[in-house]
């Protein structure tokens, strides 16, 4: 049982390079999220999924894309990298939450994430 | 949005003296969660609490919903305890699962 898994963990970009953030969970969680942590900072809310098929925006969602193929993967694109990008970001995942779940039943399990530095 | 704010914004302790952390948020939201992130960088959970008080070791927590804090005390502080303390109020999405916002942290270092 691995988790929530992100690849890479260090990347350095080219300003307008595009690339791929991974993120996979074996947990059978129904809901995926990314997040950005800049220096100072909280983690924000880029993009999230509370299913296959199914995606939606979050606090800070310009400048990056999302897919969700698969209930495992759920990767972000940056299809034209900026030095703003510059952050660390994580990939969360939870189960669904249910009626009569029990409480914390959908408590997010992070990744260890993934340092990105665009130039 | 939330608004959430952590004070104090950072902390020095000497190795076994006690801490009290808060954190206030602007509106009603479904929970609230604590988290410390180590010195590698690393998210753990330490607790999901929309109200009431819950203890883990030396580590408890206490969430006021209706006065809209939430408190984290730190008894006999360790070196280990050092980082960031996190907390994040949970907003449920539609159709599931928790869209959290965060705080800015409060930085800990304890020292022997």
């Amino acid at each position: 049982n691995a988790g929530v898994t992100q690849t890479p963990k260090f990347q350095v970009l080219k300003t307008g390079q595009s690339m791929t953030l991974q993120c996979a969970q074996d947990m059978n969680h129904e809901y995926m999220s990314w997040y950005r942590q800049d220096p100072g900072m909280g983690l924000r809310l880029i993009h999230y999924s509370v299913g296959a098929g199914i995606t939606d925006q979050g606090e800070v969602p310009n400048g990056y894309n999302v897919s969700r193929s698969t209930t495992e993967d759920f990767p972000l694109r940056l299809l034209s990298a900026a030095p703003s990008q510059t952050s660390v970001y994580f990939c969360a995942s939870s189960y669904r939450g249910r009626p009569g779940a029990l409480p914390g039943a959908n408590v997010l399990t992070f990744g260890a994430g993934s340092r990105l530095t665009v130039l | 949005g939330i608004q959430v704010e952590q004070s104090p914004p950072d902390l020095i302790l000497q190795e076994g003296a006690n801490s009290t952390l808060r954190c206030n948020f602007s509106d009603s939201v479904n929970n609230l969660q604590w988290f410390h992130q180590n010195p590698w960088g690393q998210l753990i959970n330490l607790f999901y609490i929309p109200s009431g008080t819950k203890q883990n070791g030396r580590l408890s927590a206490t969430t006021v919903a209706t006065e809209r804090y939430s408190l984290l005390y730190i008894s006999s502080s360790q070196t280990t305890d050092s980082g960031v303390y996190f907390c994040a109020v949970v907003l449920l999405v539609t159709g599931g699962g928790n869209k959290l916002t965060f705080g800015t942290g409060t930085q800990l270092k304890v020292e022997l």
